[in-house]
């Protein structure tokens, strides 16, 4: 079954800190794999998208890493400022003709100061 | 200019009432899709066009028909709304098909309650 599992479903930092979000994906044959932050009251912003031959990609604080071998993808946030706060959901692609997407549940981030 | 607009933003209705919720895209995409996020934050999606033809079409009740007259429009409409349909619907749209790794664009949501 095609799945794609995000931890930890919550996490509260303080301010200039460092963080890994984590997913884990069961979806088959892979496409790709991108993550979204979406602030309360909006909607996602793409931040990165990664496809079978990348291994990291990023995005000014964000960093996003694959490992298509275990199917497993963080992101990083460097030096977290306030406006990190925000839901960040990991989706990926299946390919095939069914243009199947499969998302996560999220992780909550709280940046704190 | 706004990439992906979407009308009403808020949308307050009865059960049993029909109602439509209208998307706008003017990136020159090829492709939308509409999006339920229910009270939990968790996102389905719901329907995806690819010049004008349906292309993901998820277990939803039939009472959820999406309608796109063109390439820069889908519409949703809904008819006999129930009380578990209130929540945020986002639509969006992307250059291509979701397994060719191109950015997808949201838009603000429209929030529906029905009471």
């Amino acid at each position: 079954k095609n799945q794609v599992e995000q931890s930890p479903q919550s996490l509260i930092i303080l301010e200039g800190k460092n963080c890994t979000l984590q997913c884990n994906y069961t979806v088959s044959p892979f496409s790709n794999l991108r993550w979204y932050k979406q602030d309360t009251g909006r909607g996602p912003v793409s931040l990165t998208i990664m496809t079978f031959s990348e291994n990291t990609k990023s995005n000014g604080r964000y960093t996003a890493t694959l490992d298509a071998d275990t199917k497993q993808s963080s992101l990083h946030i460097t030096a977290s400022q306030l406006s990190d706060s925000a839901s960040y959901i990991c989706v990926v692609s299946e390919k095939t003709g069914a243009n199947n997407l499969f998302f996560g549940t999220g992780t909550r981030l709280t940046v704190i100061p | 200019d706004t990439a992906v607009s979407q009308t009403p933003k808020y949308l307050v209705t009865q059960m049993g009432n029909d109602k439509s919720i209208k998307c706008e895209q003017n990136l020159g995409h090829d492709t939308m899709y509409w999006y339920k996020q229910d009270s939990k934050k968790f996102l389905k999606i719901m329907f995806s066009y690819n010049n004008k033809e349906l292309i993901i079409n998820e277990t939803v009740p039939n009472r959820f028909s999406p309608k796109s007259p063109d390439k820069a429009h889908l519409n949703l409409h809904i008819n006999s709304l129930e009380l578990g349909d209130s929540a945020v619907y986002f639509c969006a749209s992307s250059l291509g098909r979701p397994q060719l790794a191109y950015e997808q664009y949201f838009g603000p949501g429209t929030r529906l309650t029905v009471t």
